[in-house]
């Protein structure tokens, strides 16, 4: 059973393109979260949604939009890709907004921008 | 502001060895500390989670140690095999998750 999947698990695209990843997780948790990991293995998180909320956003460059249809789905849409965009995308959940909470993450998705 | 240092970035020692691997934080009010592993191309597998109030957690061959004070994890394995080659990486938990840059571990056979 998939606690947090994420579609598609690889993407290739080119500069200038419209992309979307989707994340959903089945655990009932209220928090999900999208993290950027860059090509130094370094993780840093982008957004985290509460109940459908926004309650973190990092210094992301508005071509990211995050959106929350309901508690289980967090999907994430990337306007006019660039290639600093490469990089392995991560989803994550847990069960509230504080970090006491353990985090469980999906499988990634890694995009590749040519 | 929370910085995680994780030292070595990178260890090759030969299978059957213990080793430990070490996390440091500069903040030490912290919700938890989680060690995870990721295996190359592919997610993140948690490992273990120290709360705040404990000091050790144990899975198996694995064994991890929360000093808050002094802002120190160290993630011991024991009795290391080739399947335990990846990279370890450590989070620790306030507002939000800040990671370490991680440990690329190889064990030699």
């Amino acid at each position: 059973d998939t606690a947090v999947s994420q579609t598609p698990k690889y993407l290739v695209t080119q500069m200038g393109n419209d992309k979307s990843i989707k994340c959903e997780q089945n655990l009932g948790h209220d928090t999900m979260y999208w993290y950027k990991q860059d090509s130094k293995k370094f993780l840093k998180i982008m957004f985290s949604y509460n109940n459908k909320e926004l309650i973190i956003n990092e210094t992301v460059p508005n071509r990211f939009s995050p959106k929350s249809p309901d508690k289980a789905h967090l999907n994430l849409h990337i306007n006019s890709l660039e290639l600093g965009d490469s990089a392995v995308y991560f989803c994550a959940s847990s069960q509230g907004v504080r970090g006491h909470y353990e985090q469980y993450f999906g499988p990634g998705t890694r995009l590749t921008v040519t | 502001k929370q910085e995680v240092t994780q030292i070595p970035a990178a260890l090759s020692v030969p299978e059957g060895e213990n080793l430990v691997l070490n996390c440091s934080f500069t903040d030490s009010a912290i919700y938890n500390l989680q060690w995870f592993r990721q295996d190359p191309g592919k997610g993140l597998t948690s490992l273990l989670l120290i709360q705040s109030s404990q000091r050790e957690q144990t899975s198996g061959r694995l064994n991890a140690s929360l000093d808050k004070s002094s802002g120190r994890s160290t993630l011991y394995i024991a009795a290391s095999q080739p399947g335990d080659s990846a990279t370890y990486l450590c989070a620790v938990s306030g507002y939000q998750l800040i990671w370490g840059a991680g440990t690329k571990l190889i064990i030699k056979p």
